[in-house]
């Protein structure tokens, strides 16, 4: 089955950038969506098809996808953006693979 | 406004059943697939299954294969997961989503706890 793999933690001082990778054979290839989950609180879609933002997410979340590597990066990271961040794939080689990545906890210093 | 609201969680022991419910509104149900994605306490999301629109077409993770199923009724815009012999290892948060296409979410419910044990 597809694997997507993200770091466990990524730490960023409030005003810079945090990048969050996500890494699955040929990831290039799929659409990639990004979550953000607050703790007890339900996942937010903040990007999908890779690089778009729905209505209501700041401009500051961007997405790139190229090779083995999709990329979620976060401009003036605000405190608020202190989360856990998923990426998820449908890898459509098969019909039940809906897949999630191993998710990264954003800490704003 | 989109609202999909989980019912039917709680306490159950091992090798019993339980029926999820998810209740929508704010849009048209009758056009979307949808899919539950559970969460094990301190864990990651996992997918669980999927509906297509109009329930002729279901989709299991190997995991709940053969025990939980998945259905709808549009007439009353709720998603069910009928979840039987249940496991410790089924002990998650259950969540329904919206999935607008292909394969992806763009709403999701509060959740709803779901612990198996003795």
């Amino acid at each position: 089955s597809y694997v997507l793999t993200q770091p466990p933690s990524v730490s960023v001082a409030p005003g810079k950038t945090a990048r969050i990778t996500c890494g699955g054979n040929n990831i290039g290839s799929k659409s990639v969506h990004w979550y953000q989950q607050k703790p007890g609180q339900a996942p937010v879609l903040v990007i999908y098809y890779d690089s778009d933002r729905p209505s209501g997410i700041p401009e500051r979340f961007s997405g790139s996808n190229s090779g083995n590597t999709a990329t979620l990066t976060i401009s003036r990271v605000e405190a608020g953006d202190e989360a856990d961040y998923y990426c998820q794939v449908w890898d459509s080689s098969s019909d039940h693979n809906y897949v999630f990545g191993t998710g990264t906890k954003v800490t704003v210093l | 406004e989109v609202q999909l609201v989980e019912s039917g969680g709680g306490l159950v022991q091992p090798g019993g059943s339980l029926r999820l419910s998810c209740a929508a509104s704010g849009f048209t149900f009758s056009s979307y697939w949808m899919h539950w994605v559970r969460q094990a306490p301190g864990k990651g999301l996992v997918w669980v299954s999927r509906i297509n629109s109009d329930g002729s077409s279901t989709s299991y993770a190997d995991s709940v294969k053969g025990r939980f199923t998945i259905s709808r009724d549009n007439a009353k815009n709720t998603l069910y997961l009928q979840m039987n012999s249940l496991r410790a290892e089924d002990t998650a948060v259950y969540y329904c989503a919206r999935d607008p296409s292909s394969g992806w979410y763009d709403y999701w419910g509060q959740g709803t706890l779901v612990t198996v044990s003795s």
